[in-house]
């Protein structure tokens, strides 16, 4: 079946550092992935949707300029936040669709994000 | 927001119960999807219905969808302790997801 997979799972950084997290697809090509936020006890957030070799599209309220993301490959997409503060200690979560499946998306297991 | 609410917030049962889960969603839909999250982990996709599906079966779930009252329900028959998760709704309607606030699920062996 798809797998995708997230890295690292979990990542404690201090206030002020970048973290990049890779989400990739191992065994398919993802023409689409999106990012997602998660608070504790909420539901997911959609961050972004990112195409391959296009820029990603921010959903209403996400500072792009914090969040970059990089699709730079059918099976690799990358979101760095910078200049990491507390409040975006969270569970992130990223998945991808395949060419022809629409609207089916294939999840990652996540990443823990602990800012200092 | 967009997003669908989903109630019971939470729910507890004993094993053995049913236990039935209501998704509301405010936007026209292709489809919607349901998903389960164990605590600390990601998404397990459990079933998609389609726009111009009423009701589907897989194993021990149950999903109906009403398109005119915009609203969905899973049921979970003969509940297991295993099936302690968070469950959420994930309408789609362009390429994405918006989900729903989801219904912690806590089964009592």
């Amino acid at each position: 079946g798809a797998v995708v997979s997230q890295h690292p799972s979990w990542v404690i950084c201090k206030s002020g550092t970048s973290v990049k997290i890779e989400c990739r697809s191992l065994d398919f090509q993802a023409t689409t992935m999106f990012w997602y936020r998660q608070f504790p006890k909420q539901s997911l957030m959609l961050m972004a949707t990112s195409n391959e070799g296009s820029k990603a599209t921010y959903e209403q309220g996400v500072e792009k300029d914090k969040f970059l993301i990089n699709h730079a490959s059918l099976t690799l997409s990358t979101l760095t936040v910078t200049s990491a503060h507390p409040e975006d200690s969270s569970f992130y979560i990223c998945s991808a669709e395949g060419r022809g499946s629409y609207n089916e998306q294939f999840f990652g297991p996540g990443t823990r994000l602990t800012v200092l | 927001s967009q997003q669908g609410e989903e109630d019971p917030q939470a729910l507890s049962i004993q094993e053995g119960e049913n236990a039935t889960m209501n998704c509301s969603y405010k936007t026209s839909i292709n489809n919607l999807q349901w998903y389960r999250q164990n605590s600390g982990r990601g998404l397990v996709h459990l079933i998609l219905i389609r726009s111009n599906e009423r009701e589907k079966h897989s194993g021990r779930l149950r999903v109906t969808l009403d398109t005119s009252k915009k609203s969905s329900s899973l049921l979970i028959t003969a509940s297991r302790a295993a099936d302690t998760a968070s469950y959420f709704c994930a309408t789609a309607f362009t390429d994405k997801l918006i989900f729903g606030t989801g219904t912690r699920l806590q089964v009592f062996p």
